[in-house]
């Protein structure tokens, strides 16, 4: 069984302060890291997609870093406005498969 | 091309109908994945096509669930004799392969409820 999981599961951030969350996937046997944005009535939306060991990706204010040694992702939001409240998922997928494991999400609050 | 197209978004039916839902992918894609998501938790792996070939089907799905995708274009995925625990956001997203550079693109989900 492959798990990955994301922590926390919510979190209520203020207004112009930053952020971040985890994600934690088994390090043996890694083929990729995605993570994806998906806001309310919308589709989710890729962000980034992470190959290789100690990967950093950024874009805007948001960044990502990425540790396959050690099976953890990082993601950092820098200054939150209210339009990245949103459930941020992780997704996982080892060598030689074809299709994505999920995390449970992140679901992130941004209080005006 | 305007994305990925899922039909209908919304669909409410009794126990034990059967209900038919519709996933339009990006044209180009060649590989298209069906996921059910539940509340509280992440989307998870129903199957995949590779055109028209259904190449991975997950344990979760039960014989009365499938899917198709005639001619490697669009896809629909059948539920027989539904059930209440089939109440479910089910997400299909397609891609090129395994492109490692751009993600999957997903649609914006059908919500099934089963009453």
């Amino acid at each position: 069984i492959l798990n990955v999981e994301q922590s926390p599961q919510s979190l209520h951030v203020q207004e112009g302060d930053s952020t971040n969350f985890t994600c934690s996937f088994p390090s043996s046997n890694f083929y990729a890291l995605h993570w994806y944005r998906w806001e309310t009535a919308k589709s989710p939306e890729a962000l980034f997609v992470m190959t290789l060991n100690g990967d950093e990706k950024k874009k805007g204010r948001i960044s990502a870093t990425l540790n396959t040694k050690e099976g953890y992702s990082y993601l950092y939001i820098k200054g939150s406005q209210p339009e990245d409240s949103a459930t941020y998922l992780c997704a996982f997928i080892r060598g030689g498969a074809q299709k994505l494991v999920f995390g449970q999400g992140t679901r992130l609050t941004i209080n005006p | 091309d305007t994305g990925v197209s899922q039909n209908p978004r919304h669909k409410i039916t009794k126990r034990g109908q059967n209900v038919t839902f519709r996933c339009d992918p990006i044209s180009e894609h060649n590989r298209l994945y069906w996921y059910r998501q539940t509340l509280g938790q992440g989307p998870e792996f129903l199957t995949y096509f590779q055109n028209e070939a259904q190449l991975e089907k997950s344990r979760l799905l039960s014989d009365r669930f499938s899917a198709e995708r005639p001619k490697g274009s669009f896809s629909t995925l059948e539920i027989q004799r539904t059930e209440q625990g089939d109440s479910a956001m089910y997400l299909c997203a397609s891609s090129l392969a395994r492109n490692t550079y751009y993600g999957y693109t997903f649609g914006s989900g059908t919500r099934l409820t089963v009453v």
